[in-house]
């Protein structure tokens, strides 16, 4: 069975500070990992995406992941904090081989702090 | 405009009361799902449909049926709601498995 981890209910930053939110995951075969936001009382709205290819992945507002294999990670990063990336964040993963499934993590809450 | 439409967006219902919330989307996507959001468990994938007539189980199926006559529609039933399907739902659409998916606005479903 695949399976996501947020390690982290919440994640306190610094405006103007790097942030990180961290996932890991667990599937068999190949991943398709994403990052989705979700801002209150809206839909998911997709961030970015590791397919295959480069293990760092840009995406939109300024985030980026890096997909590391070995350590079955992929933590969504930006240099510098925004208040309005305050939001909830989620992880997904999927498979190329086996079931269609899509599994999400639990959720991060980014809280940027002015 | 490229959207995932849900309707309705609240609902009450009580015990036993068979109800369905739509879905539509007018992107021509395959892969469709529907999911449940519970504060702490995050979302949780109810059933899937790789195209028309093709459905599958998520994670979470028990109490809950889909079909897929067409393309752009993917119901979801709830043939005896109970109390613990009360909970926010999304659904959403992607091209296909490994790309992005879009999601509705949510149906925020009580149950007496």
């Amino acid at each position: 069975a695949q399976s996501v981890a947020q390690p982290e209910d919440q994640v306190n930053v610094a405006e103007g500070n790097p942030l990180t939110v961290k996932c890991t995951y667990s599937v068999s075969g190949n991943p398709y990992l994403f990052w989705y936001v979700q801002y209150p009382n809206r839909g998911l709205q997709f961030l970015l995406k590791y397919i295959t290819g480069d293990n760092l992945v840009k995406g939109s507002y300024g985030f980026e992941a890096e997909f590391n294999k070995s350590q079955t990670s992929f933590h969504l990063k930006k240099p510098s904090a925004l208040v309005s990336d305050s939001a909830l964040y989620f992880c997904a993963v999927s498979s190329r081989e086996g079931y269609q499934k899509v599994t999400f993590g639990t959720g991060t809450k980014l809280q940027v702090i002015p | 405009e490229a959207q995932v439409t849900q309707n309705p967006r609240y609902l009450i219902t009580v015990t036993g009361k068979k109800l369905t919330v739509t879905c539509s989307q007018n992107m021509n996507h395959e892969y469709m799902s529907w999911y449940r959001q519970d504060p702490g468990l995050g979302l949780r994938q109810i059933y899937y449909s790789m195209n028309v007539e093709v459905t599958d189980k998520g994670d979470v199926p028990e109490g809950y049926k889909v079909s897929r006559k067409e393309k752009r529609n993917f119901p979801l039933i709830l043939e005896s709601p109970s109390p613990n399907q009360t909970s926010l739902y999304f659904c959403a659409s992607s091209l296909t498995l490994n790309t992005e998916a879009f999601f509705g606005q949510g149906t925020r479903l009580t149950v007496v």
